[in-house]
């Protein structure tokens, strides 16, 4: 079946370290999105993009990048990693010409930054 | 700017008994208002939808409601189950465009 995979699953880092996240789909979809869950703050949008050479700031962009590296690769930096950075992140996917607006997540990276 | 807010955060309702979660936005170009279920340790995932054109929709023991006048809507659980427990959000957004606000989030909590 065609997915939303991210790796690592979980991850503990240090306070000033880089830690990328990566994101892969097999869905053929052209949208790609990062999110961060947080308890009683939902999902806040970090990074979107449309196409590989689109990429746009969502609500919470500061203290991340992103580099869509291909249609199926959409991947997530903290350059210096800090305390506030713990959380849930998810990457999704959407396709408006297939399936609407309709988010598809993947499977979450859990982070714990010390 | 854009923002949906949805209540309550926590609701504990006994096996059988109904359960209702309320969203409110503010962008009025919003026109597509899905609903996702987010069950312990996995991934949201889409439930019900509705769009602006449509009162009211219903799947088998879920349904949404949508005023677009006073910019609510609803997600309506009937004859729970246990397996119905989990986190739900609202989102609004606009068809064709880049971002979908997400509520908070309600807890469910099916009791048996």
């Amino acid at each position: 079946d065609a997915d939303v995979t991210q790796t690592p699953r979980n991850r503990i880092t240090k306070t000033g370290k880089r830690i990328m996240l990566e994101c892969s789909q097999t869905k053929g979809h052209d949208r790609m999105y990062w999110y961060r869950q947080d308890p009683g703050l939902g999902l806040r949008l970090i990074y979107y993009s449309f196409d590989v050479k689109d990429i746009n700031k969502g609500e919470i962009s500061d203290g991340y990048s992103v580099s869509r590296q291909a249609q199926a690769k959409f991947s997530l930096s903290l350059e210096s990693a800090i305390p506030n950075q713990t959380a849930l992140y998810f990457c999704a996917t959407s396709d408006p010409s297939t399936s609407g607006e309709t988010q598809y997540f993947g499977p979450g990276t859990r982070l714990l930054v010390l | 700017g854009e923002n949906v807010e949805q209540h309550p955060s926590t609701l504990s309702v006994q096996e059988g008994d109904s359960a209702v979660i309320k969203c409110t936005y503010s962008d009025s170009a919003s026109n597509y208002f899905p609903w996702y279920k987010q069950e312990l340790g996995k991934r949201p995932q889409l439930i019900i939808d509705i769009r602006s054109n449509v009162g009211e929709k219903k799947d088998q023991r879920i349904a949404v409601t949508l005023n677009k006048t006073a910019k609510h809507f609803s997600l309506h659980i009937t004859e729970t189950q246990p397996e119905d427990s989990a986190v739900y959000f609202c989102a609004a957004s606009i068809t064709g465009g880049f971002k979908t606000i997400f509520g908070a989030g309600t807890r469910l909590f099916v009791k048996a």
